[in-house]
């Protein structure tokens, strides 16, 4: 039971570039979440998920895009790098949260840096 | 806007002594808080979550507290030791379903 899992762990991008930040998790949670951590701040959300083929806006969504095809896999794609994206990424899952006593259960992150 | 946020910053304490950590909230209807962990370069761990019907839960050396009236948490940790020192986050889940975090508290245990 690996729990939520991410890659990569580091990358730097130029102005511009592309790419996607991967997520999977093997708990068989319905919810997934992306956040961003900026030094010194805490977590804001930049998309949520509650199941396969249903994603949703968080916070911070400008610039990042997502799909959730299986239960397992939630990528978060940067279509065009700015500066302003350079932040920590963090991937999470859940069962539905609210009433529940449940947690998020957090991947190690992936260091993002846009030069 | 549901906020929720953390005072001090950072905190330094000498081992051995008995610390708390302070989270505040700005709207009382809330379904539960949660106190995580994260260690540098690392993800969040859970610690404790408290739900709206409950005012504190218990785990070995920690004690969370939550007052909704008051909007306040408290994060009790006993005899700190250097393992201890790592940034403390609390985060809210109000009627929306997703967690709201605080800024964190950094804290350091000096030996």
């Amino acid at each position: 039971n690996a729990g939520v899992t991410q890659t990569p762990k580091f990358r730097i991008l130029k102005i511009g570039q592309s790419m996607t930040l991967q997520c999977t998790q093997d708990m068989n949670h319905n919810y997934m979440y992306w956040y961003r951590q900026d030094p010194g701040m805490g977590l804001k959300l930049i998309y949520y998920s509650v199941g396969a083929g249903i994603t949703d806006k968080g916070e911070v969504p400008n610039g990042y895009n997502v799909s959730r095809s299986t239960t397992e896999d939630f990528p978060l794609r940067l279509e065009l790098a700015a500066p302003s994206q350079t932040s920590v990424y963090f991937c999470a899952s859940s069962y539905p949260l609210g009433l529940s006593t449940d947690t998020q259960y957090f991947g190690p992150g992936t260091r993002l840096t846009v030069l | 806007k549901q906020e929720v946020t953390q005072i001090p910053a950072a905190l330094s304490v000498p081992e051995g002594e008995n610390l708390v950590l302070n989270c505040s909230f700005t709207d009382s209807a809330i379904y539960n808080l949660q106190w995580f962990r994260q260690d540098p370069g690392k993800g969040l761990t859970s610690l404790l979550l408290i739900q709206s019907s409950q005012r504190e839960q218990t785990s070995g050396r920690l004690n969370a507290s939550l007052d909704k009236s008051s909007g306040r948490s408290t994060l009790y940790i006993a005899a700190s030791q250097p393992g201890d020192s790592a940034t403390y986050l609390c985060a809210a889940i109000f009627g929306n379903e997703k967690l709201t975090f605080g800024t964190g508290t950094r804290l350091t245990i000096i030996p």
